[in-house]
């Protein structure tokens, strides 16, 4: 049972569209952090989300997190090219220590 | 920060051989985590250290896998007996654990198995 539910797996689209990206979990969870990854790096942190219906943005990029801390999600107005990559949720459940809990990840394509 | 580092970027080994990597968190950095990502998932957690203690170990982590951080500062994975089923992208990262479990972490840039 995957106790972080990303979705959707893969997205493809084109220059200019908008996306969002969803976390779900039935866990609460202390904190949530979004990543993003290259291939053959380590994931690198875009934002970290801790109180619950929190809102952040980065740039052209809008991180949710929901008001019972159960769920999260990531929106990307007017999608570029540099903007491809693996795009992973993760979080702290609460009162279970220190280690990271991971979606499955979203691998998001921008064509031009 | 000079971030945190791993060595080896890529190792590649016959199956029932024993490999080792190392990591070297961020300086002052007193945590220090292990995650294995096969492709296409996200990251699995492994095992984590405060200091010098091992603090929690996944059930993924079979008698096969050994993890040590003897002086607190750099750790070392070990696996003995390789599998195929153990080719994975083997990551680590650090935090500075402040009292709450909301810290970020920082990933290194991982050790790629391949066994063949």
């Amino acid at each position: 049972t995957q106790l972080l539910e990303q979705s959707p797996q893969f997205l493809s689209i084109q220059e200019g569209e908008n996306l969002t990206v969803y976390c779900n979990s039935s866990s609460v969870f202390s904190s949530l952090q979004w990543y993003r990854q290259e291939p053959g790096e380590g994931p690198v942190l875009l934002v970290t989300v801790v109180t619950g219906g929190e809102v952040k943005k980065l740039k052209r990029l809008t991180f949710q997190f929901g008001d019972a801390r159960k769920d999260s999600s990531l929106h990307i107005t007017a999608a570029q090219p540099g903007d491809t990559g693996l795009y992973l949720c993760a979080g702290h459940i609460y009162n279970q220590g220190g280690k990271l809990i991971f979606g499955q990840g979203t691998e998001l394509s921008v064509k031009p | 920060d000079t971030g945190v580092s791993q060595d080896p970027r890529h190792k590649i080994t016959k199956r029932g051989q024993n490999v080792t990597f190392r990591c070297d968190p961020i300086s002052e950095h007193n945590r220090l985590y292990w995650y294995r990502q096969t492709l296409g998932q996200g990251p699995e957690f492994l095992t984590y250290f405060q200091n010098e203690a091992q603090l929690e170990k996944s059930r993924l982590l079979s008698d096969r896998f050994s993890a040590e951080r003897p002086k607190g500062s750099f750790s070392t994975l070990e696996i003995q007996r390789t599998e195929q089923g153990d080719s994975a992208m083997y990551l680590c990262a650090s935090n500075r654990f402040s009292g709450g479990n909301t810290d970020t972490q920082y990933f290194g840039p991982g050790t790629r198995l391949t066994v063949l």
